[in-house]
């Protein structure tokens, strides 16, 4: 399995740009989750989706936050405009839920988005 | 709301046993999970706990205790590769989801010296 794809792998834009990241969960897989990592906020909860459907996006920290997931292989967060403080490593992650499970999240290797 | 409180670094040599504490507050607690991250790279995960009592994975092994909202990692035998970042990670109940959602601590840097 090739595992969670996240691309781009790093991504240096300008304040006011648009930025699109965008993730391919591991086939079968029945959620998906976007997080935030930050030196000062760790990681974050932003979205998850069960089944391509949004279920809680009380962590996406304002408007210029958006994420949609338009079938069960592709998910795509984006931020328009960007800003500075939006700089961060932007994972995806994946997981099947089976009863009595784990829970395991399978993680990509990120996105690192550098706003100037 | 979720918190989660661990230590934030951590040392030790190898051969060594270190213990890396994780408390939390959270509603419609599910489990508690652990996951490693290395410099760079994605997170993944060690363990989980839903009930109370010890897991053991090799050299890894993780406790809970629901009634104090407590667990920890247990990491023996340290090895030079175990230096990373550990973070505990609540799941809770979300309305419409079975599977909940997932909530990490800030993490605890774990070094390991020769």
């Amino acid at each position: 399995d090739a595992g969670v794809i996240q691309s781009p792998r790093h991504e240096v834009t300008e304040m006011g740009q648009e930025v699109t990241l965008r993730c391919k969960p591991i086939s079968g897989h029945d959620y998906l989750f976007w997080y935030r990592q930050t030196m000062m906020r760790g990681l974050e909860l932003l979205i998850y989706f069960n089944n391509n459907v949004p279920i809680d996006d009380s962590g996406m920290p304002e408007d210029r936050f958006s994420a949609k997931m338009p079938n069960a292989s592709f998910s795509t967060l984006k931020i328009q405009p960007s800003e500075p403080r939006d700089s961060a490593v932007y994972f995806c992650a994946s997981s099947l839920w089976i009863r009595g499970d784990t829970g395991e999240l399978f993680f990509g290797e990120g996105s690192r988005l550098t706003v100037l | 709301g979720q918190s989660l409180e661990q230590p934030s670094e951590v040392t030790a040599v190898e051969g060594a046993i270190v213990q890396i504490n994780c408390t939390y507050q959270t509603s419609g607690f599910y489990g508690l999970s652990w996951y490693q991250q290395h410099d760079g790279g994605a997170p993944t995960f060690l363990s989980y706990n839903a009930l109370d009592g010890l897991e053991e994975t090799g050299r890894f092994s993780s406790f809970l205790s629901r009634s104090d909202s407590y667990g920890y990692l247990l990491l023996q035998e340290l090895q030079m590769k175990d230096s990373a970042s550990y973070f505990c990670a609540v799941r809770d109940r979300n309305r419409g989801s079975t599977l909940g959602r997932l909530y990490f601590g800030r993490g605890t840097q774990l070094t390991v010296w020769p």
